[in-house]
């Protein structure tokens, strides 16, 4: 299954634009790349995922290279709520379940 | 239309006592799957299932057992609890579609053992 990296935090100011990079270079032809986010110890939840091109959705974008080796999500106006630990997954762990990595914690600040 | 069931939120429990961790859900999703959060780490997979009556293992699956007797209902249970499974437990249920999977997590079980 190929591996995510991502860094272990990041800042944004409220209202900003936050970019959230993924590096996977391992990933396979046929596999997504998928983005969570953990609010608070809650349960992760789905934002966005994607193949080969860019994609949109009422939370996020994301923004797939294209040798699909890394990706970005861009959440385009950030808010306090947005502070969250945000997982970059691609597929392919046993079974095809999702292999969470450390995730960034990413804080929005007023 | 609930989702994700997590029962019960929060579990202490001693050395050695067993339990079991409800899951349910009711979006007629064939997988489900268990995972479990250490403090500051992501998740990791214990157990999964593709189907009723099919389960697999994990990546960490040591110290639990699974089943699947339905499609709702994927029960967690711990043989002899151990300090080191003081954890916070989800379980998620899985649409599966078009090479496509997006999971549904529910709330989390908080489990400390003493």
């Amino acid at each position: 299954d190929a591996k995510t990296t991502q860094p272990p935090s990041m800042d944004c100011a409220e209202g900003r634009a936050a970019n959230l990079p993924c590096n996977h270079s391992t990933i396979s032809g046929n596999e997504y790349v998928y983005w969570y986010r953990q609010i608070h110890s809650q349960g992760p939840q789905y934002i966005i995922h994607g193949l080969k091109n860019n994609e949109t959705n009422e939370m996020a974008s994301l923004i797939i290279t294209e040798d699909r080796k890394s990706s970005t999500l861009i959440l385009p106006h950030a808010t306090l709520r947005d502070t969250a630990v945000y997982y970059c997954i691609s597929r392919g762990g046993a079974g095809n379940m999702l292999t969470f990595g450390g995730g960034t914690r990413l804080m929005v600040k007023p | 239309n609930a989702g994700v069931t997590q029962t019960p939120k929060f579990q202490v429990l001693k050395t050695g006592q067993s339990m079991t961790l409800q899951c349910a859900q009711d979006m007629n999703h064939e997988y489900m799957s268990w995972y479990r959060q250490d403090p500051g780490m992501g998740l990791r997979l214990i157990h999964y299932s593709v189907g009723a009556g099919i389960t697999d293992q994990g990546e960490v699956p040591n110290g639990y057992n699974v089943s699947r007797s339905t499609t709702e209902d994927f029960p967690l249970r711990l043989l002899s609890a151990a300090p080191s499974q003081t954890s916070v437990y989800f379980c998620a249920s899985t649409l599966s579609r078009k090479g496509h999977t997006e999971a549904f997590f529910g709330q989390g079980t908080r489990l400390t053992v003493v």
